[in-house]
C-alpha cells in the first residue's frame, strides 16, 4: 500500500533554533499534505494544509511565520519550526491522501516526528 | 470542530469482542466513515472504511445503520496488542484536499 515517510523520527534542539521535518509520499503523488500536532494523551490537531506549488493554508491559531511549510514537489512537504521554544515540543505527524491515483481515498499518515526543545 | 463523538475510553479483556460506537449526526451524503488506530508515538493507521450497512476486513467489521448517523467498529477477540486509541472520522472519500478533523478518539485498554 501507499506509504508516507517522515524524517527525522525524533529530534532534540536548543531553544531558539529552527528545526525542519520532512514528509514524503514514497509511492504516490500528493498534491495536498496535512500537518498535525499531537500533545501527550491528546488527539491530533490539524495545523495546516500543504499545497504543492502554492502557499499552505493554516488553521486558526497556528502561526504561519512560526511553522513554515513548503511543498516544493508532489512527493515532499517540509515543516520548519522556527525559533523553537519548549512549548513547541510535540509529536508532529503528516498525512496525505492517495486520492484518485490509487482509487482508495485512504488517508496515509507518516510515522510522526517527536520534537523536544530544551 | 470535530464532526464525530466517541466514548473517551473503554476497557476489555483478551479474547472478548469490543464494539466502539461513534456518533456523526451531521454526516453528509458524500461522506464516508473511516476508522484509524493509533499506538503511542506512531502515526494513525487505517483500519476500515465504509459508507453504509456492513463492511468487514481481516481485522475488523464496521456496522453502519440506515440513517448513517452513527457507526460501530467491532474488533473480534481482542488481544493485548489491540490496546490503542481508535479514531472515527467522516469525510468525502476521493477529495484529496479535504482536511480531516480528529475528535477525541477512544482509548481502548485490553487487559490480560
Amino acid at each position: 500500500g501507499a506509504v508516507v515517510s517522515q524524517h527525522p523520527s525524533w529530534v532534540i534542539c536548543k531553544s531558539g533554533t529552527s528545526v525542519k521535518i520532512e514528509c514524503r509520499s514514497l509511492d504516490f503523488q500528493a498534491t495536498t499534505m496535512f500537518w498535525y500536532r499531537q500533545f501527550p494523551k491528546q488527539s491530533l490537531m490539524l495545523m495546516a494544509t500543504s499545497n504543492e506549488g502554492s502557499k499552505a493554508t493554516y488553521e486558526q491559531g497556528v502561526e504561519k511565520d512560526k511553522f513554515l511549510i513548503n511543498h516544493a514537489s508532489l512527493t515532499l512537504s517540509t515543516l520548519t519550526v522556527t525559533s523553537a521554544h519548549p512549548e513547541d515540543s510535540s509529536f508532529y505527524i503528516c498525512s496525505a491522501r492517495a486520492g484518485t491515483a490509487l482509487n482508495t481515498g485512504e488517508l496515509f499518515f507518516g510515522e510522526g516526528s517527536r520534537l523536544t526543545v530544551l | 470542530l470535530a464532526k464525530t463523538t466517541q466514548p473517551i475510553s473503554m476497557d476489555s479483556y483478551e479474547g472478548q469482542e469490543v464494539n466502539i460506537t461513534c456518533s456523526h449526526n451531521n454526516i453528509a451524503t458524500n461522506d464516508y466513515i473511516t476508522w484509524y488506530q493509533q499506538f503511542p508515538s506512531q502515526g494513525p493507521r487505517f483500519i476500515i472504511q465504509g459508507y453504509k450497512t456492513k463492511v468487514t476486513n481481516e481485522v475488523a467489521s464496521l456496522f453502519i445503520p440506515a440513517d448513517r448517523k452513527s457507526s460501530t467498529l467491532s474488533l473480534p477477540r481482542v488481544s493485548l496488542s489491540d490496546t490503542a486509541v481508535y479514531y472515527c472520522l467522516v469525510g468525502p472519500k476521493m477529495d484529496s484536499s479535504y482536511k480531516l478533523i480528529f475528535g477525541s478518539g477512544t482509548r481502548l485498554l485490553v487487559r490480560p
